[in-house]
């Protein structure tokens, strides 16, 4: 199995420009969460979707869009980056949001954002 | 609001040392505990999964413990080594929302 799958590992783009991360998971798991990681704050909780045609806020939602049309891929849009959306960004998955089973993430996309 | 607090924020001790990591919780109410390992520049690779209804699991030179009604738990690591050397993130599942991190302790283990 591929697990949490993540693309693309690194990017860099302007202020101002939109894109998109990419996250695919294989273990037909409902719950999906994209998380960010910075020096000093831990990681944070973006957005989540506990299945298919579900998304919610987290912690720190401002800037960026999810939406959840399959059970397998939960992508997250930027819509006009910032230098303060730098980051490393985790997409997370597993089974459901009361599950007993363990989460799972993917290798992370290291953003910046000049 | 489930806070996770772990402490210390960083740890340097000589190859072979015994250490425990610790992990505390404001809401015991959890479905489980789940302990990570991160490589510099790398992802989160889970370690240990602890149920709300356990109080301990092993996995090798690991042992993690839970005491839910204190919001505790702690990860021991016997005998370590330089390849011991990561950051280890305490995470919290309370059912209700994602999982919740602390800010993790960063070891290094010095040969």
């Amino acid at each position: 199995n591929a697990g949490v799958t993540q693309t693309p590992k690194f990017q860099v783009l302007k202020t101002g420009q939109s894109m998109t991360l990419q996250c695919a998971q294989d273990m037909n798991h409902e719950y999906m969460s994209w998380y960010r990681q910075d020096p000093g704050m831990g990681l944070r909780l973006i957005h989540y979707s506990v299945g298919a045609g579900i998304t919610d806020q987290g912690e720190v939602p401002n800037g960026y869009n999810v939406s959840r049309s399959t059970t397998e891929d939960f992508p997250l849009r930027l819509l006009s980056a910032a230098p303060s959306q730098t980051s490393v960004y985790f997409c997370a998955s597993s089974y459901s949001e009361m599950s007993t089973t363990e989460a799972f993430f993917g290798q992370g996309t290291r953003l910046t954002v000049v | 609001k489930q806070e996770v607090t772990q402490i210390p924020a960083a740890l340097s001790v000589p190859e072979g040392e015994n250490l425990v990591l610790n992990c505390s919780f404001t809401d015991s109410a959890i479905y489980n505990l789940q302990w990570f390992r991160q490589d510099p520049g790398k992802g989160l690779t889970s370690l240990l999964l602890i149920q709300s209804s356990q109080r301990e699991q092993t996995s090798g030179r690991l042992n993690a413990s839970l005491d839910k009604s204190s919001g505790r738990s702690t990860l021991y690591i016997a005998a370590s080594q330089p390849g011991d050397s990561a950051t280890y993130l305490c995470a919290v599942n309370s059912g209700n929302t994602p999982l919740v991190f602390g800010k993790g302790t960063r070891l290094s283990v010095i040969a």
